[in-house]
């Protein structure tokens, strides 16, 4: 099973960069890594994807050590509207992605 | 563009009644299409997916069945509810297996069994 280790809450105060860390020790060689958010009572939804090294877009950037086996998702200035849920992924078939509990992130003004 | 779109958002229904979760995709062709369940304060659970019409593969053991009598179109039953089947019901579709795809998700709806 894909499954990941991530912290199962954050706090943080608006304008703060968040980062949190996802453990995947078993990852494979064609295995992507992918961030989701997900807000209360909606789907989750995308936030970034990689697979080694480092990859920015508009909301977010993911950093991934050369062992593949943990990425990091950096929030950058993170307002109270990033209050949600984000989930680490990882895995050889959309149907063998696990969303697990994910990592409750709590902004503060 | 492509959307997704389930109903009904939510329903409360009593122990052993009938249950219908519709899904439809807009703007692409051939999706794998996915149902998910997820319980107050848990993860996702994948339920369902299929590859194409008529082709559909269950994860978990369940009084829960699915159909795709169109390309598009996803649907989520049960003959007879359990209280056990409460939870937030969420349908997805991506473009291909390949967990490089991304997974896109609908509404959601909420199943109150009572």
């Amino acid at each position: 099973l894909a499954k990941t280790t991530q912290p199962i809450s954050m706090d943080s105060y608006e304008g703060q960069e968040v980062n949190i860390t996802c453990s995947h020790n078993n990852i494979a060689t064609n295995d992507y890594i992918t961030w989701y958010q997900q807000f209360p009572s909606q789907g989750p939804r995308f936030i970034i994807q990689g697979y080694k090294t480092k990859v920015t877009n508009e909301v977010a950037s993911l950093f991934i050590p050369a062992d593949r086996k943990s990425s990091t998702l950096s929030l950058p200035r993170v307002s109270l509207s990033d209050t949600a849920v984000y989930y680490c992924l990882y895995g050889g078939a959309t149907n063998k992605l696990i969303f697990g509990t994910g990592t409750l992130l709590a902004v503060q003004p | 563009s492509q959307t997704i779109h389930q109903w009904p958002a939510t329903l409360v229904q009593p122990v052993g009644s009938p249950l219908s979760l519709e899904c439809t995709v807009e703007g692409t062709s051939n999706p794998n299409l996915y149902w998910y369940r997820q319980a107050a304060g848990r993860g996702l659970q994948l339920l369902f997916y299929s590859v194409g019409i008529g082709q559909i593969s269950s994860e978990v053991p369940q009084n829960l069945s699915a159909s795709r009598p169109q390309d598009r179109q996803f649907i989520l039953s049960s003959k007879k509810l359990l209280l056990s089947d409460s939870g937030f019901y969420l349908c997805a579709w991506s473009a291909g297996s390949f967990s490089g795809n991304t997974i896109y998700f609908g509404e959601g709806s909420w199943l109150t069994v009572v």
